[in-house]
């Protein structure tokens, strides 16, 4: 079982609908958890970051944890074809350069006009 | 003024050579990554370089040897290669000495490398 699971999709929704993006996780001492967005052909660029369990909002993008469950979540209102991309959800258990962060294989996202 | 910088962004060659990447970050970072993604966008760790010390070494093949002449360089060679180091090599920076929050890893652009 690998320690992030991440549905690959693809995904795709009309523009200005709700998206939702899962992963679940086995290790419970995560603690840093984050949302990286990856236009095709570029590096992946963080996005949203939460620590510990709780909701995280940035305008349009919301971040969820429940670490009961293990299980994180993003949202995304509004949605725009700029949205766009695929969405890799991250996770760490600590702060330091020397923690390795665990990604998920990534969700393709497509948001038609 | 990008802020990290890779090269070559792309890289085509027979198996059994030996290639080069190259990464610079101007952000004044003091630690530097090397992700492999491959072509189901998995990305994974492979080393981690925290002023020129060499801290994360995941289970890669020796063939894969990453060097840090400085803070702002790591640079990856890879000896003998082989078919299935065909994927996408990502370099990475963070500051992690001082920092307040969590320490954010910017992404380089990417090397897709290509072994026939």
């Amino acid at each position: 079982q690998k320690e992030v699971e991440q549905d690959p999709g693809p995904l795709s929704v009309p523009e200005g609908a709700i998206v939702s993006l899962n992963c679940t996780y086995s290790n419970s001492a995560f603690q840093y958890f984050m949302w990286y967005r990856q236009y095709s052909r570029k590096g992946p660029e963080l996005l949203m970051y939460t620590y510990s369990s709780g909701n995280k909002e940035d305008g349009r993008f919301t971040a969820q944890v429940d670490k009961s469950s293990k299980y994180i979540s993003l949202f995304i209102r509004d949605s725009q074809p700029s949205d766009s991309a695929t969405y890799l959800c991250a996770m760490s258990d600590r702060r330091s350069s020397a923690s390795k962060i665990i990604f998920g294989s990534g969700t393709r996202l497509s948001i038609r006009p | 003024d990008t802020a990290v910088s890779q090269t070559p962004k792309y890289l085509v060659t027979q198996m059994g050579n030996d290639k080069s990447i190259k990464c610079e970050q101007n952000l004044g970072h003091d630690t530097m990554y090397w992700y492999k993604q491959d072509s189901k966008k998995f990305l994974k760790i492979m080393f981690s370089y925290n002023n020129k010390e060499l801290i994360i070494n995941e289970t890669v093949p020796n063939r894969f040897s990453p060097k840090s002449p400085d803070k702002a360089h790591l640079n990856l060679h890879i000896n003998s290669l082989e078919l299935g180091d065909s994927a996408v090599y990502f370099c990475a920076s963070s500051q992690a000495q001082g920092a307040s929050s969590y320490n954010e890893q910017f992404f380089g652009p990417g090397t897709r490398l290509t072994v026939l």
